[in-house]
């Protein structure tokens, strides 16, 4: 079945230090991607999408590339921010009515 | 301003006795659906609704009742809650269902069973 997998936080980094966040997935066919936010209190909210392959998402500075031979959607940062620490979210969705979130990934930044 | 609406957005409340959580949405999505979350399980869909009157189980959806007579509203009712539903619980709607359709979540609902 469709699945995504992610690592495991938290990731705690200093103030603008590179981030990355890996994140894989299985599914048939060709998935859109999504990384979602979540920040203290608050919902879930998109961050970026991909959907076709090669595509690349990006919002706020975070970017992430749809590569399909690696079955990969991970998410980076060339320098992140205090403001950054949250919890990120990798999901897919087919052509269906559910979309298949990871675990989530708490990333904390310190001054 | 396009939003999804929950509430309460905190409840305590005693195994047994019956609650609602409400959401509503004002964009006219055709999709809303319900999830909780868990430490160290992430998002699971409890049950999701294709349009009025349509709705579906999702992956955990033991415990719970929903209903879909308007397009906007689609509470999630608890008839006899216990401890294992303490959870962060979040509705979500979007236009669609699928492909590369977007998720508008609402603020989340806090709920404790004791």
């Amino acid at each position: 079945g469709n699945s995504v997998t992610q690592m495991e936080g938290p990731v705690t980094l200093s103030e603008e230090a590179f981030l990355t966040i890996n994140c894989t997935y299985t599914a048939t066919g060709y998935p859109s991607l999504f990384w979602y936010v979540q920040y203290p209190g608050e919902g879930l909210q998109l961050l970026l999408k991909a959907t076709k392959a090669d595509d690349k998402g990006s919002n706020k500075g975070f970017e992430a590339t749809y590569r399909k031979e690696t079955t990969s959607f991970h998410l980076e940062k060339g320098s992140v921010q205090v403001s950054d620490s949250a919890v990120y979210f990798c999901a897919l969705n087919r052509d269906t009515d559910k979309l298949i979130f990871g675990t989530g990934t708490r990333l904390q930044v310190f001054p | 301003e396009a939003q999804v609406t929950q509430n309460p957005r905190y409840l305590i409340t005693v195994t047994g006795k019956k609650l609602t959580v409400t959401c509503s949405q004002n964009m006219n999505h055709e999709y809303m659906s319900w999830y909780r979350q868990d430490p160290g399980l992430g998002l699971r869909q409890i049950y999701y609704s294709m349009n009025v009157e349509v709705t579906d189980k999702g992956d955990v959806p033991e415990g719970y009742k929903v209903s879909r007579k308007e397009k906007r509203n689609f509470p999630l009712i608890l008839e006899s809650p216990s401890p294992n539903q303490t959870s962060l619980y979040f509705c979500a709607s979007s236009l669609q269902p699928g492909g590369a359709n977007v998720l508008t979540f609402g603020a989340g609902s806090r709920l404790t069973v004791l």
